[in-house]
């Protein structure tokens, strides 16, 4: 099982700044590589596939990028609605697994 | 637009059976893969499993054993059974849609099933 490890666990930042996450893999997931973002009491919503491909209706200031196995996921301008828990997911080797999550709070 | 509905008992006795269903609306089961995953309170995510509307099926060696998936292409639904349940495997189940690369487009809301007696 590829092992999937998020930095860091939470993560402080004022709106309008530049927030880097990173996820690094066990192994080399080339680059089957999914950013989901999730909110209190809602599902998962995905963000990046690809490692770096946007999905429908996610705004440019979401971007991701890294090699095949450290991964970073960059939100240039912070907004409001961007405050939440971020997950990464590799879907090369199964079974699938997720990072255990960074949140990104208000500072 | 896709949607996805679990229905099933939010409350499970220890050492008993596990029984959800995924109703999906939008979106034709014959394709695609569709999938199992939990997160127990305040915690990670977790992939059970995912099934492909033939049946054909991949199952996380975590629960392997006690794990049966299956698909009901004229509900238009898809089934999850989990058995020997314990405490730990009280959690969030999501269904969800997966895309023959791997990652989830779509989610259930998710449904909680607490295990206690």
């Amino acid at each position: 099982e590829i092992l999937m490890t998020q930095s860091p666990a939470t993560l402080s930042v004022s709106p309008g700044e530049r927030a880097t996450l990173s996820c690094r893999a066990s192994q080399s997931v080339a680059t089957n590589l999914a950013w989901y973002q999730q909110k209190p009491g809602q599902a998962p919503r995905l963000l990046i596939f690809g490692k770096f491909a946007r999905a429908t209706g996610i705004p440019a200031r979401f971007s991701g990028g890294g090699s095949e196995t450290e991964f970073t996921l960059t939100i240039s301008s912070l907004q409001s609605e961007d405050f939440a828990v971020y997950f990464c997911q590799q879907y090369n080797d199964w079974p699938w697994t997720f990072g255990q999550g960074t949140k990104v709070e208000i500072k | 637009q896709v949607q996805l509905q679990e229905s099933g008992p939010g409350l499970v006795k220890p050492s008993e059976t596990l029984s959800l269903t995924c109703a999906v609306s939008g979106a034709s089961i014959s394709s695609y893969y569709w999938s199992w995953i939990r997160q127990p309170p305040g915690k990670g995510l977790e992939w059970i499993g995912n099934i492909y509307y033939i049946g054909t099926t991949n199952y996380n060696p975590s629960v392997q054993s006690r794990v049966t998936m299956s698909a009901d292409t004229s509900k238009n639904q898809f089934s999850l059974k989990l058995r020997s349940v314990t405490a730990a495997d009280t959690a969030v189940y999501y269904c969800a849609r997966e895309t023959a690369a791997g990652h989830i487009e779509y989610w259930g809301q998710g449904t909680l099933v607490t295990v206690s007696s």
